[in-house]
């Protein structure tokens, strides 16, 4: 199975910063099938972007994903209070789906 | 809008079995594959099980195959998750998600319900 290693595994920022997070895949994933979802503290995930690139419905366009192969980022360009939380990876170009172990993005 | 409400969560000794529920609003719940997803206390997410739309099509991760079985009534918009033969690490937070399969088998989640706890100690 493909594993996916998130970095850094907490990153701290200021609001109105720029965040950069990565996940790195242990081998090629196929036909960009990558998805990011944010999980606030006692909440479920939510969906941010799939096809690496896409945001979901009602996603703030300061969210964006790029990447291929076996490197994608999400980038939150401007960071709003309400971003920090965990930021997980998913990829589903191979069986079975697999996540990173997340990011923790939290208040410098 | 589309909702997704997880029950049957409890503490249950090893070895029990639990009735999972995970009931669909909002959406045509025929139309869609569905999925169930785990987390462990303080850990990462592992996908486990996914049904097709007609339930035709069932898959199952390593760690729970031949104990656990997923099933859906259409007619109820309600997704199942039988829990058999449980162990201590099948302690989790236990989420359904609609299933967007744009590859075969495999896709992405969303929307999430809220989840249901499931504790298994003695």
């Amino acid at each position: 199975e493909i594993v996916l290693t998130q970095s850094p595994g907490t990153l701290s920022l200021s609001p109105g910063e720029r965040a950069t997070l990565s996940c790195r895949a242990s081998q090629s994933v196929s036909s960009s099938y990558l998805a990011w979802y944010q999980q606030k503290p006692g909440q479920a995930p939510r969906l941010l972007i799939s096809g690496a690139s896409s945001r979901a419905t009602g996603i703030p366009d300061r969210f964006s994903g790029s990447g291929s192969g076996t490197d994608f980022t999400l980038t939150i360009s401007r960071l709003e209070p309400e971003d920090f939380a965990v930021y997980y990876c998913q990829q589903y170009g191979s069986s079975p789906n697999t996540f990173g172990q997340g990011t923790k993005l939290e208040i410098k | 809008q589309v909702q997704l409400v997880e029950s049957g969560g409890a503490l249950v000794k090893p070895g029990g079995s639990l009735r999972l529920s995970c009931s669909a609003s909002g959406f045509t719940f025929s139309d869609y594959y569905m999925t169930w997803i785990r987390q462990a206390p303080g850990k990462g997410l592992e996908w486990i099980s996914y049904i097709s739309s007609s339930g035709s099509a069932i898959y199952y991760a390593d760690s729970v195959k031949g104990r656990f079985t997923i099933s859906r009534d259409n007619a109820k918009n309600s997704l199942y998750l039988q829990m058999n033969s449980l162990r201590a690490e099948d302690t989790a937070m236990y989420y359904c998600a609609r299933y967007h399969v744009p590859a075969a088998i495999l896709g992405w989640f969303d929307p999430w319900g809220q989840g249901t706890l499931v504790t298994v100690s003695s």
